[in-house]
């Protein structure tokens, strides 16, 4: 399985601003996801990282809010911007490649809005 | 709407004795399951999977099963150990291999040694 790194492990931010989570993984994938998992509840999928073109978006989520870059096909950054205290959640990417049976989790980013 | 639910939020099972969670779906689009497991400050970590083909997958100490006409899917894991505390997902999806997961709300195994 592909091994996955996230920065910052952790933040605390002050509302209106705006924190970038960065993804490395250390092959190439063909997909890379982007999940949330607000306090107590399941993990919900933002939007699917698409390299070299727009990421695609999950009901409820927009680019505004979240934008999403994937350069190459080893990393993704997303971006919460003008962050309130309900996006304090633990934003997790995860990979995988068409064909293959399951998709492989980084270690999350556990992000606090005062 | 939850489409992916598991109805006990919490487990308490004594050390070697059978975990057995328990996982129901609504969406009859569902075709591909997973199970993944949670420790705390760690992202999830894939445990084993079955395709709606299938009614059971076994790997180790851990199986699964699935009844379609039911929508229900259980995840066995004999002998429980210590280390088999966390909090487990099950998940579903369309189709195998990358399509999105619908994650259900999880459950928190607890292993009394």
């Amino acid at each position: 399985s592909a091994v996955i790194s996230q920065k910052p492990s952790r933040d605390i931010c002050q509302r209106g601003t705006s924190l970038t989570i960065q993804c490395q993984v250390d092959s190439q994938v063909t997909m890379m996801f982007w999940y949330r998992q607000q306090p107590g509840q399941s993990l919900t999928l933002i939007a699917t990282a698409n390299q070299g073109s727009e990421a695609t978006y999950e009901s409820g989520f927009v680019i505004d809010k979240f934008p999403i870059s994937r350069p190459n096909l080893t990393f993704s950054t997303l971006t919460v911007s003008n962050m309130s205290p309900e996006d304090s959640s633990i934003y997790l990417c995860s990979v995988g490649d068409r064909g293959s049976d399951t998709q492989y989790f980084g270690p999350g980013t556990r992000l606090t809005v005062l | 709407d939850q489409q992916v639910k598991q109805n006990s939020p919490s487990l308490s099972v004594q050390e070697g004795r059978i975990s057995i969670l328990n996982c129901d779906y609504t969406n009859s689009m569902f075709d591909y399951f997973l199970w993944y497991k949670k420790y705390p400050a760690e992202g999830p970590t894939f445990l084993i999977s079955i395709s709606s083909i299938k009614d059971k997958n076994e790997d180790g100490r851990f199986t699964v099963f699935l009844n379609k006409s039911a929508k229900h899917l259980s995840l066995h894991i004999v002998p429980s150990q210590p280390g088999d505390s966390a909090v487990y997902f099950c998940a579903a999806t369309p189709g195998v291999g990358n399509e999105k997961l619908t994650f259900g709300t999880g459950t928190r195994l607890t292993i009394i040694p």
